[in-house]
């Protein structure tokens, strides 16, 4: 079974600047989730998908950040302009349900690692 | 929201030894605590986990335990091994918008 695909798997940008991730999750699996991992720490939720609609992104710094599933499969992550504080593994992660008594185990893509100089 | 803090940041010890990693969270209503292994530049993957229903569970010589009135868990490593070297997070999903928050993680290494 292919797991979750993510790409680039590094990124190195400059300041304000924009950069883009993309996720394809595992076939079948409706949540799609994109965490923010700084070095270090543990991961931080960005926003979470259920199919093409956003379960929660009150962690999104919306005013540079946004995440699109429009057809409820892969994902994009974009973050314009970047900052110096971005810099981290940006994780997408994927389950097959998701809550309450149906909880389902999250896998996760290999990361894509910006740098932002 | 969730609040999930784990202790200790650093775990050293002697192979064979057990090692004990702890975990507390602020929803009374999180229902499902999963425990994720990270090694280094490698993805976070699923080694155990535990539902609210259930006070305890194991699986050779891994186990976690849990607390709901304490609002607490636990994660035990028997017998450690070299290769159980690796950063070890603990999560909470709660009830609203089942959102998985993850403590700081533990860094654990297992001398030969």
């Amino acid at each position: 079974e292919a797991g979750v695909a993510q790409s680039p798997r590094y990124k190195i940008i400059e300041k304000r600047q924009s950069v883009a991730f993309w996720c394809n999750p595992i076939s079948g699996h409706a949540t799609l989730y994109w965490y923010q991992q700084i070095l270090g720490q543990g991961p931080k939720l960005l926003i979470q998908f259920q199919n093409n609609g956003v379960v929660d992104d009150s962690q999104l710094p919306k005013d540079r950040f946004s995440a699109e599933r429009l057809k409820g499969v892969d994902s994009t992550l974009k973050i314009q302009p970047a900052k110096l504080e971005d810099s981290a593994v940006y994780l997408c992660a994927s389950s097959f349900r998701a809550g309450g008594s149906n909880t389902g185990e999250l896998f996760f893509g290999e990361g894509s690692r910006l740098t932002v100089l | 929201g969730e609040n999930v803090e784990q202790h200790p940041s650093t775990l050293s010890v002697q192979e064979g030894d057990s090692a004990v990693i702890k975990c507390t969270y602020s929803d009374s209503a999180s229902n499902y605590f999963p425990w994720y292994k990270q090694e280094l530049g490698k993805r976070p993957q699923l080694i155990i986990d535990i539902r609210s229903n259930v006070g305890e569970k194991k699986d050779q010589r891994i186990a976690v335990t849990l607390n709901k009135t304490a609002k607490h868990f636990s994660l035990h490593i028997t017998e450690t091994q070299p290769e159980d070297s690796a950063v070890y997070f603990c999560a909470a999903m709660g009830s609203a918008g089942n959102m998985l928050t993850f403590g700081g993680g533990t860094r654990l290494m297992v001398k030969p």
